[in-house]
């Protein structure tokens, strides 16, 4: 596709719930990168894949969150048993290689709100 | 560690010149990112900078001091749409990943 695509664009999920969210990155992009941004905050850092390697997820904040990315493109994050402070938008992001100064490429973001 | 710290809210007036500072304290420095959020969107890049010295790209300019740890981005002649969050980012480590964002200034543009 022309851009990062994020589905779905809008979560409400119940509380203990388990969600997953889809990111497609750009077509051909190595690295791919989720975060975690609340309201009137910048992104914060969750986790980062190279290909199919999840090279760093330092950033997730439980064991109740889970990223994959198995064949190398689309990518998966799981969170389950949600709780209130999930609420967040969730952004996807994609370069083209691992290389200082390469422009990470952001999806819209999937607005999660946990009821 | 990275910490990264920029003024929270800003104002301005349509036409006029507004500069946004970043400061940051990286463990290694390998350049430093400026992106653009509208509300309700997503980030889009800006600039870069590795090297000091100021960089100009249009409307948008982004100045780096690597001994002081600062950075700004330079608005000129702005316009309502301008309106939006500035975040400056570093990377945490060698290569471009991940990046670690300041908190954004959010810049409201006034008649």
């Amino acid at each position: 596709g022309a851009g990062v695509s994020q589905s779905p664009r809008y979560k409400v999920a119940k509380r203990g719930q388990d969600v997953a969210l889809r990111c497609d990155p750009i077509s051909g992009h190595v690295s791919l990168f989720w975060y975690q941004q609340a309201l009137g905050q910048g992104p914060e850092f969750l986790t980062y894949f190279q290909n199919e390697a999840q090279l760093d997820k330092s950033g997730l904040p439980s064991d109740r969150f889970f990223a994959e990315r198995p064949e190398g493109s689309v990518s998966t994050l799981k969170i389950q048993r949600t709780q209130q402070e999930d609420s967040a938008v969730y952004l996807c992001a994609s370069s083209l290689v691992d290389r200082g100064g390469t422009e990470a490429f952001f999806g819209q973001g999937t607005r999660l709100t946990v009821v | 560690g990275q910490n990264i710290d920029q003024p929270t809210e800003m104002t301005a007036t349509e036409g006029a010149i507004v500069q946004i500072n970043c400061t940051y304290q990286t463990s290694g420095f390998n350049g430093l990112f400026w992106y653009q959020q509208h509300a309700g969107e997503a980030p889009t890049f800006l600039s870069y900078n590795v090297l000091d010295g100021l960089e100009e790209k249009g409307r948008f300019s982004s100045f780096l001091s690597r001994s002081k740890g600062y950075s700004y981005l330079l608005l000129k002649e702005l316009q309502m749409k301008d309106s939006a969050s500035y975040l400056c980012a570093a990377p945490v480590n060698s290569g471009n990943t991940p990046l670690v964002f300041g908190k954004g200034t959010r810049l409201s543009v006034i008649a």
